[in-house]
């Protein structure tokens, strides 16, 4: 069954680093997200990308975050300078048309920021 | 911002009896609405949805039952299985929005054999 891979499983990085997260979505889907999970929080949405370009995104995703789908497959989120309050897990998901909100997560990349 | 409310952190039901978890929002605008079910260390996987112009939806042992007027659902499970303990999240969207789903906080469910 095909599915949304991410790495890394968990990155440990120093404040004030750049980061970036990689997923590789499900290959004919079109719209992609990233969401994130501070611990013992709710699921937030941080931005969507679709055509190319950003379609939506949140009072999270600051000028410190950028999204980008380098070439045909793989889908990142970049944070620039990380902070303390940035650790989290982060989740990719895409899905193939936009009429329904049945998105395909992955496994979410754990950020500790120090 | 508590547009979607999951009043419940977490509910222990008994095996083969009934799971019944609850949801509650505030945005009328609010068309679509999923329940999706995480496991430890897994992102979380989508269960059962429901369209603002139905009432009921049913798949297997899943039930989700819509109350618009009280802006209300509910995931019933019938009967509970060990293999359904995990954590419940309850999400709502708008169609024509970019799928953007605002979450509840979770109810971890714990099904005693």
């Amino acid at each position: 069954e095909p599915e949304v891979t991410q790495t890394p499983s968990h990155q440990v990085t120093q404040m004030g680093q750049e980061v970036i997260l990689r997923c590789v979505p499900i290959s004919n889907h079109l719209y992609f997200y990233w969401y994130r999970q501070i611990l013992g929080q709710k699921v937030e949405f941080l931005v969507s990308f679709y055509n190319n370009e950003i379609s939506e995104k949140s009072e999270i995703f600051d000028d410190q975050f950028s999204v980008e789908r380098p070439d045909g497959s793989n889908f990142t989120l970049k944070i620039r300078s990380t902070k303390l309050e940035d650790s989290a897990m982060y989740f990719c998901a895409s899905i193939r048309t936009s009429n329904t909100g049945e998105l395909f997560f992955g496994e979410g990349s754990r950020l500790t920021v120090l | 911002d508590q547009q979607v409310k999951q009043n419940s952190p977490s509910l222990s039901v008994q095996e083969g009896r009934i799971s019944i978890l609850n949801c509650d929002y505030t945005n009328s605008m609010f068309d679509y609405f999923l329940w999706y079910k995480k496991y430890p260390a897994e992102g979380p996987t989508f269960l059962i949805s429901i369209s603002s112009i139905k009432d009921k939806n049913e798949d297997g042992r899943f039930t989700v039952f819509l109350n618009k007027s009280a802006k209300h659902l509910s995931l019933h499970i019938v009967p509970s299985q060990p293999g359904d303990s995990a954590v419940y999240f309850c999400a709502a969207s708008v169609i024509q929005g970019a799928q953007k789903l605002v979450f509840g906080q979770g109810t971890r469910l714990t099904i005693n054999p």
